[in-house]
């Protein structure tokens, strides 16, 4: 079974407008934190956003909000406010357990961000 | 402030040829990576170390081997490249848990490899 999930493979958003990326993961450990790593064109990792499983309440980093639904094993990555430099390749990612290092990434979404 | 650096950026080899893979990072971080990315498949994790002098193998290890012989340094060997290595070469270093970051990964540039 797959252990992270990105559904849209690639998704289109107008500038400004808000857009919803999913991401579904499959644990039955306790403690786990999500990440979500944004990939432009050139190629670097950036590290957008974490969630921890034990958190309260969910990540935001400035337009980055994540919506995080434990029931559901759900941690979809929003964007507030499109840019054009939003356009990249975002993966969600998780760290299963608390003695591991290994980090479970997500086959990705391409999202492109038009005027 | 470098970050995380990876030399060389492309590399292009013949099979059965071998390479090493730098990764260096200055933010004085305990833990290093190296994942691979393929077409569809996202990061997978060839190897890592949680200190120097150590290291573990990954969800992908074969063909690979590694060495963490400076803290800032952590290298990728390839002994004998077959054209399944093709691949983009990601290096991760990460510090120790804050409340704000907590483990969180932060990658290099990437390294693209192509073995005819």
């Amino acid at each position: 079974a797959q252990k992270i999930t990105q559904t849209q493979p690639g998704m289109f958003v107008q500038e400004k407008e808000a857009v919803t990326l999913d991401c579904t993961y499959d644990t039955s450990d306790p403690s786990y934190g999500l990440f979500w790593y944004k990939q432009p064109s050139s190629g670097e990792m950036i590290f957008l956003i974490y969630q921890g499983s034990y958190d309260q309440q969910n990540a935001t980093e400035g337009r980055y909000s994540l919506n995080f639904q434990k029931a559901r094993k759900s941690a979809n990555l929003v964007i507030s406010a499109s840019q054009l430099g939003d356009s990249a390749m975002y993966f969600c990612a998780m760290r299963e357990g608390d003695n591991t290092d290994k980090l479970i990434f997500g086959t990705g979404t391409r999202l492109q961000v038009f005027p | 402030n470098a970050g995380v650096t990876q030399t060389p950026k492309f590399r292009v080899l013949k099979t059965g040829q071998s390479m090493t893979l730098l990764c260096a990072q200055d933010m004085n971080h305990e833990y290093m990576y190296w994942y691979r990315q393929d077409p569809g498949m996202g990061l997978r994790l060839i190897h890592y170390s949680v200190g120097e002098g150590t290291t573990a193998k990954g969800e992908v290890p074969d063909g690979y081997n590694v060495s963490r012989l400076k803290k800032q340094n952590f290298l990728l060997g390839l002994e004998s490249a077959a054209p399944s290595q093709t691949s983009v070469y990601f290096c991760a270093s990460r510090g120790i848990w804050t409340a704000r970051s907590a483990d969180t990964q932060y990658f290099g540039p990437g390294t693209r490899l192509t073995v005819l």
